[in-house]
């Protein structure tokens, strides 16, 4: 069975600096991919970032970029310019890759990120 | 493009009474999901469905009942509620016609069982 560990239950930043979450998973699949969804205060599950196991380019998305380390089963994500709007929780999420197409997402615990002004 | 619907937004129920959770989505997805989330334990995965007239268990599926009804929808039933199933649920969907494509969320369903 997969395990994801977000290792920060919360964290803190000044507007406009960077700031780097952590999640570490734990599998014996060689393929799979890795999901950042956000979880405003609105309580939306939004996705941030994908990346797919077999590319070794880390994924970016405007303010939003990953560190991908595989031989480490390390998936950070770095936010950069933090705006207010960045507050949420973050959950780092896992899904392997097989034939069905439809196997479930594994989540971690989360990292509550607070933007401060 | 209304993408996955739950209803109600929220509930409060008494501890025995039984109570169906809906959740639609509009995107032709063949794959939907029901999670749970409680504090510090982020989502867990309590069924899913591959397609039409299937469903399987995830990791909490205890006190819980599941129907396809259709393509598009996809129900949660408790049929006697305990306080320990107090928490937000949410229905996602995803397609399958791609490999690794994330899964799309409705709003969530807070449920405080009394």
């Amino acid at each position: 069975a997969q395990t994801v560990t977000q290792s920060q239950p919360e964290m803190s930043v000044q507007e406009a600096e960077t700031v780097t979450l952590s999640c570490t998973y734990d599998t014996s699949e060689n393929n799979y991919y890795l999901f950042w969804y956000k979880q405003p205060p609105s309580r939306q599950m939004i996705l941030v970032i994908r990346q797919e196991a077999y590319k070794q380019q880390n994924a970016t998305e405007n303010r939003f970029s990953v560190n991908f380390q595989k031989a480490a089963k390390s998936f950070s994500l770095k936010i950069s310019d933090s705006q207010l709007g960045d507050t949420a929780m973050y959950f780092c999420a896992f899904m392997k890759r097989d034939l069905s197409g439809n196997t479930p997402l594994v989540f971690g615990k989360g990292t509550r990120l607070s933007v401060i002004a | 493009n209304a993408g996955v619907t739950q209803t109600p937004k929220f509930q409060v129920l008494k501890t025995g009474q039984s109570m169906t959770l809906q959740c639609a989505q509009d995107m032709n997805h063949n794959s939907m999901y029901w999670y749970r989330q409680d504090p510090g334990m982020g989502l867990r995965l309590i069924y899913y469905s591959a397609s039409e007239g299937t469903t399987d268990k995830g990791e909490v599926p205890n006190g819980y009942n599941v129907s396809r009804l259709n393509k598009r929808e996809f129900s949660l039933r408790l049929e006697s509620a305990a306080p320990s199933q107090t928490s937000v649920y949410f229905c996602a969907s995803r397609t399958d016609r791609a490999q690794g494509q994330p899964q799309h969320f409705g709003d969530g369903t807070r449920l405080s069982i009394l």
